[in-house]
């Protein structure tokens, strides 16, 4: 595809569930990024790699949260045991690399999940 | 850590110019971006300065000073459809923060 594209765009889910988000990046892309956005609030960075590679995972506010990108293309957002405030839009983003120049990312259009 | 402060909303008047800021205090600096997000969208690219000065974009402008921790995006010619939220953010290495965003609403 052209873009950036998430699955699923909406996901509602019961506190103490498990969720998986999906991002698939733009081909070629060899960074990838997951923000949490808050309504109101700007991104907040969770984490990105370099292909397969986690090179920051400073973001992610608990060891509830995991993300991976085993082949160094699709990534996934585990959150585990879902907690209220875990409700959020979820951005994936992916640019061409992060080592130089405007490497500009480009997002997906989110998930927007609502836990219960 | 980075720190990022921008004015949470401004309107002006369609065909006006509109100036916004942003200051930051960062422990490393690797470029600043601008992007737009309109309502329930994702964000997208405006402009990148790495370098201070002013970089020119069409009806977009954005300036930077490294020493100030400042930078601006300057929009002209405004138009209706430049209703919408725009996030500065920092770089550092591959992490990048933003800042909460300024609503611009735009008024006929």
């Amino acid at each position: 595809g052209a873009g950036v594209s998430q699955s699923p765009r909406y996901k509602v889910a019961k506190r103490g569930q498990d969720v998986a988000l999906r991002c698939d990046p733009i081909s070629g892309h060899v960074s990838l990024f997951w923000y949490q956005q808050a309504l109101g609030q700007g991104p907040e960075f969770l984490t990105y790699f370099q292909n397969e590679a986690q090179l920051d995972k400073s973001g992610l506010p608990s060891d509830r949260f995991f993300a991976e990108r085993p082949e160094g293309s699709v990534s996934t957002l585990k959150i585990q045991r879902t907690q209220q405030e875990d409700s959020a839009v979820y951005l994936c983003a992916s640019s061409l690399t992060v080592l130089a120049g405007s490497n500009e990312q480009f997002f997906g259009p989110g998930t927007r999940l609502t836990v219960l | 850590g980075q720190n990022i402060d921008q004015p949470t909303e401004m309107t002006a008047t369609e065909g006006a110019i509109v100036q916004i800021n942003c200051t930051y205090q960062t422990s490393g600096f690797n470029g600043l971006f601008w992007y737009q997000q309109h309502a329930g969208e994702a964000p997208t690219f405006l402009s990148y300065n790495v370098l201070d000065g002013l970089e020119e974009k069409g009806r977009f402008s954005s300036f930077l000073s490294r020493s100030k921790g400042y930078s601006y995006l300057l929009l002209k010619e405004l138009q209706m459809k430049d209703s919408a939220s725009y996030l500065c953010a920092v770089r550092d290495a591959g992490k990048s923060t933003f800042g909460d965003g300024t609503t611009l609403t735009v008024k006929p």
